[in-house]
């Protein structure tokens, strides 16, 4: 029972061109609402965040929207960088507030 | 700043042995959390300490798995025995506050195979 998904294993976009992460969920408890990136062999590190009381939040080239009556998220990343080529998780919390449920996860290629 | 260390990075057992993983949090973060990510599933919660006290152990998967922290320090997690099914990457993270908007730092990491 996947109360977090990301339904996109992977993604390839072109150097400067935008890249758009998807995120769906399904527990309404859920009120804040996560994005982590991952290199090989290190851990998740914190992105951007959203609370379920916004529906945007922008931290330089990185943008995360929610749309609550859709529980559904997306991470947009403008312009992709090869740096940015990565594992992105999508994560959620609610009620409790400190455990965190995780997607599995889509893996981000920009070309040069 | 020091961040979260876990050590083994690696760990190959066989089953039915013993293994100890340890993390050493972030110095004075009284929350710490352990997560598990079996391969190409999501990463899970385990548990969460505050200080050297259990205050969720609800992801724990079954007793084979034993999470102490000692003195409200580093943190251990033994599994005894091992079974094949608990390969994966075991990560640890550590954070001020408890609570998600304050920004877990994870460590690296300690990938278990099991054998």
């Amino acid at each position: 029972d996947q109360q977090v998904k990301q339904n996109s294993p992977s993604l390839s976009v072109q150097e400067g061109r935008i890249s758009i992460l998807n995120c769906d969920y399904t527990n309404s408890m859920f009120d804040y609402f996560l994005w982590y990136k991952k290199y090989p062999a290190e851990g998740p590190t914190f992105l951007i965040s959203i609370s379920s009381i916004k529906d945007k939040n922008e931290d330089g080239r990185f943008t995360v929207f929610l749309n609550k009556s859709a529980k559904h998220l997306s991470l947009h990343i403008v312009p992709s960088q090869p740096g940015d080529s990565a594992v992105y998780f999508c994560a959620a919390s609610g009620g409790s507030n400190y455990k965190l449920t995780f997607g599995k996860g889509t893996l981000l290629t920009v070309n040069p | 700043e020091a961040g979260v260390t876990q050590f083994p990075s690696h760990s190959v057992i066989e089953k039915g042995q013993t293994v100890t993983l340890r993390c050493d949090p972030i110095s004075g973060h009284d929350n710490l959390y352990w997560y598990r990510r079996v391969m190409g599933k999501e990463i899970k919660f385990l548990l969460h300490f505050v200080k050297e006290s259990k205050q969720d152990e609800s992801g724990m998967p079954n007793n084979r798995f034993l999470a102490e922290r000692t003195g409200g320090t580093y943190s251990t997690l033994k599994v005894q025995p091992a079974e094949l099914e608990d390969s994966g990457v075991y990560f640890c993270a550590s954070s001020l506050q408890p609570g998600a908007g304050y920004g877990y730092t994870f460590g690296s990491g300690t990938r278990l195979t099991v054998v």
